[in-house]
């Protein structure tokens, strides 16, 4: 049974902190994997999606890495800002459904 | 292009009614997964419909249950409701088509049930 977790569950830093949070999975036969960003009482924006044959994508700040063989995923964030305040979750693709982390709870503040 | 469109955004019952919950998928899309997230726990795989059939569930009791229309839009019904089924609903779309590595869901941005 897949189970994926996340570490740390909560951070509070300064602004202009470079961050890296951490995905772990015990399942090594995923298909894809996804960090989603989740703000308090809202839905989930998608922020990266890494197929499977891929090892990083990036997009502005944000810069992604997978790493099947050892079940681990990174989310680094640079220079971080107040706005990237949320919670980050990352859910990995099983052949017929996501497994979402236990997320990890983001505090920038000024 | 619209994306996954829910409704309602908030429904308010008491507990024993029973909550309907609609989505709408992406044009093209022939999937739809539904996903809780009750306050305190982490989002949890309810249900996933693909061309008008249900192809899996989670751990959820049998009073939770849905459907796939033709057009691929689908429900989610939940009966005897009890207080511990306020949370946010999300629902996704895919074109799955026997494709896992292709599968990349699309969410919406919620229904907010309130058991009261």
């Amino acid at each position: 049974k897949q189970e994926v977790t996340q570490i740390p569950a909560a951070l509070s830093v300064p602004e202009g902190e470079n961050l890296v949070l951490n995905c772990s999975f015990t399942d090594s036969a995923i298909y894809n994997l996804q960090w989603f960003r989740q703000d308090p009482g809202k839905g989930l924006t998608s922020l990266l999606l890494i197929q499977s044959s891929q090892r990083e994508q990036t997009s502005g700040r944000l810069n992604a890495s997978l790493d099947k063989s050892s079940g681990r995923s990174t989310l680094y964030i640079a220079a971080s800002q107040p706005g990237d305040s949320a919670t980050y979750l990352c859910a990995a693709y099983n052949t017929d459904k996501l497994i979402f982390g236990t997320g990890t709870r983001l505090q920038v503040f000024p | 292009e619209a994306g996954v469109t829910q409704s309602p955004t908030h429904l308010i019952k008491t507990r024993g009614q029973q909550a309907t919950l609609r989505c709408s998928p992406i044009s093209g899309h022939t999937s739809v997964y539904w996903y809780q997230q009750a306050l305190g726990l982490g989002l949890q795989f309810l249900l996933w419909y693909d061309e008008g059939e249900e192809r899996n569930r989670g751990n959820f009791p049998p009073r939770f249950s849905g459907r796939q229309f033709p057009n691929y839009s689908s429900e989610l019904n939940v009966n005897a409701l009890e207080l511990e089924d306020s949370a946010l609903y999300l629902c996704a779309s895919s074109r799955y088509r026997g494709d896992s590595v292709k599968n990349i869901q699309y969410f919406g941005a919620g229904t907010r049930l309130s058991v009261l």
